[in-house]
């Protein structure tokens, strides 16, 4: 069956250091999402992306941050001088374009720990 | 903005014994959404609840949408260890756009 990929599963970094999460959306998927989920608190959106742009973004989703679909298959989010408030987990969604057929599917997640 | 709320947000089971965690949003939602989340690990798609009265069912799990009351619920018939993670619901305003996610309800199964 189809997946989400992303890498890495978990990127340690300093504070003010520019991190790349990377993702492998479900390959005839056209929508895609990155979500992030502090430790025990709830989902939050960040970004969704359509035809090479952004469609929508959250309050989070600042200046520090940026996404990119370098090729067919990659979709990166680029966070450019983290801060110890980046620390969570950042989930990548892809779905299709079918309006019966939408779910979000998500990649197992890349965890960020900025020190 | 579309919010999202979840009740209760911990929920103890006995094995065996059925259960029901609610959601309530605030807006027309175009359609709901309940996910599956073990600790450390991605969310799973468990139900899509595309229209008023949308019943969906699958194993002990069984999710219903009323779009008049804003609420969905999912059931939890004769609970089991396995069913023990965390469960969001999550609604969305348009076909494409972002997932608005309540703040999950973490369900624990003990004997």
């Amino acid at each position: 069956e189809p997946e989400v990929t992303q890498t890495p599963s978990h990127q340690v970094t300093q504070m003010g250091q520019e991190v790349i999460l990377r993702c492998v959306p479900i390959s005839n998927h056209l929508y895609f999402y990155w979500y992030r989920q502090i430790l025990g608190q709830k989902v939050e959106f960040l970004v969704s992306f359509y035809n090479n742009e952004i469609s929508e973004k959250s309050e989070i989703f600042d200046d520090q941050f940026s996404v990119e679909r370098p090729d067919g298959s990659n979709f990166t989010l680029k966070i450019r001088s983290t801060k110890l408030e980046d620390s969570a987990m950042y989930f990548c969604a892809s779905s299709e374009l079918a309006s019966t057929a939408d779910t979000q599917y998500f990649g197992p997640g890349t965890r960020l720990t900025v020190l | 903005e579309l919010k999202v709320e979840q009740n209760p947000l911990f929920l103890s089971m006995q094995e065996g014994k059925n259960y029901t965690i609610y959601c309530n949003y605030s807006t027309t939602s175009d359609r709901l959404y309940w996910y599956r989340q073990d600790p450390g690990k991605s969310l799973e798609s468990l139900f899509v609840l595309l229209s008023n009265g949308a019943v969906k069912q699958e194993g002990r799990l069984m999710a219903s949408l009323d779009t008049k009351a804003r609420l969905s619920t999912l059931h939890i018939t004769a609970a089991v260890h396995d069913l023990s993670a965390t469960y969001f619901c999550a609604g969305k305003t348009d076909s494409w756009g972002k997932l608005q996610f309540g703040a999950g309800t973490q369900v624990v199964v003990t004997p």
